[in-house]
């Protein structure tokens, strides 16, 4: 099975600031990566898929990148409703998911 | 509009089954993989598995293989989840997501499951 770390793990930020979460496979998984973003008591909602590709409706300011290993998710300018916890997801074999990235309010 | 539905949450005691209903509307229920997702307190996601709700075959995560069976009714577009010999670990949300185009990009809204004695 892949497995997928995410870093870190929390990270406390303010309204505006720019922000990067990472992602490592430990195979390569070509650019079979999505981004996931979860709020307490709802559900996930995809942002990204394949890596790069911005998921219909999401806000332009969330944007990933990578391929092969490493992957990032970048928030370009945090707004009040980007706090959340962010799951990357795998879908190069049978589907996982990292540990998650809780973004809080600093 | 695209949603999937899923039934209310339930309670149960170690060693009993439950079963999780997760109902698609607006789209072709057949056409996409149904996948179900779950959540334990404080936890992150867990992928447990997908169903095909055309053919019916499945692949479970292989934490779950032996305990999970997925299944699916054309007729009601529903597909279901019934999770076995329940442990207190096992207290959790429970998701179901299709893939319509690429991703997890349709979820339901969760059923909570808890197991207590």
């Amino acid at each position: 099975d892949i497995q997928m770390t995410q870093s870190p793990s929390s990270l406390s930020a303010s309204v505006g600031d720019r922000v990067t979460l990472t992602c490592r496979a430990s195979q390569t998984i070509d650019i079979y990566l999505n981004w996931y973003q979860k709020k307490p008591g709802g559900a996930p909602h995809l942002l990204i898929y394949s890596a790069s590709s911005l998921h219909s409706g999401v806000p332009s300011r969330f944007s990933g990148s990578g391929s092969g290993t490493d992957f990032t998710l970048t928030i370009s300018s945090l707004q009040p409703e980007d706090f959340a916890t962010y799951y990357c997801q795998q879908s190069y074999t049978t589907p996982s998911f990292g540990q998650g990235t809780k973004v809080e309010l600093k | 509009q695209v949603q999937l539905v899923q039934a209310g949450g339930a309670a149960k005691t170690p060693g009993a089954s439950v079963k999780v209903s997760c109902k698609a509307s607006g789209y072709t229920f057949t056409d996409y993989y149904m996948h179900w997702v779950r959540q334990a307190p404080g936890e992150g996601l867990e992928w447990m598995g997908w169903i095909s709700p055309n053919s019916g075959g499945t692949n479970y995560a292989q934490k779950f293989q032996g305990r999970v069976t997925m299944t699916r009714d054309t007729s009601i577009s529903t597909a279901y989840m019934e999770l076995s010999r329940l442990r207190s670990d096992d207290t959790a949300v429970y998701f179901c997501a299709s893939d319509l185009e690429y991703g997890m990009d349709v979820w339901g809204q969760g059923t909570t499951v808890t197991v207590s004695s």
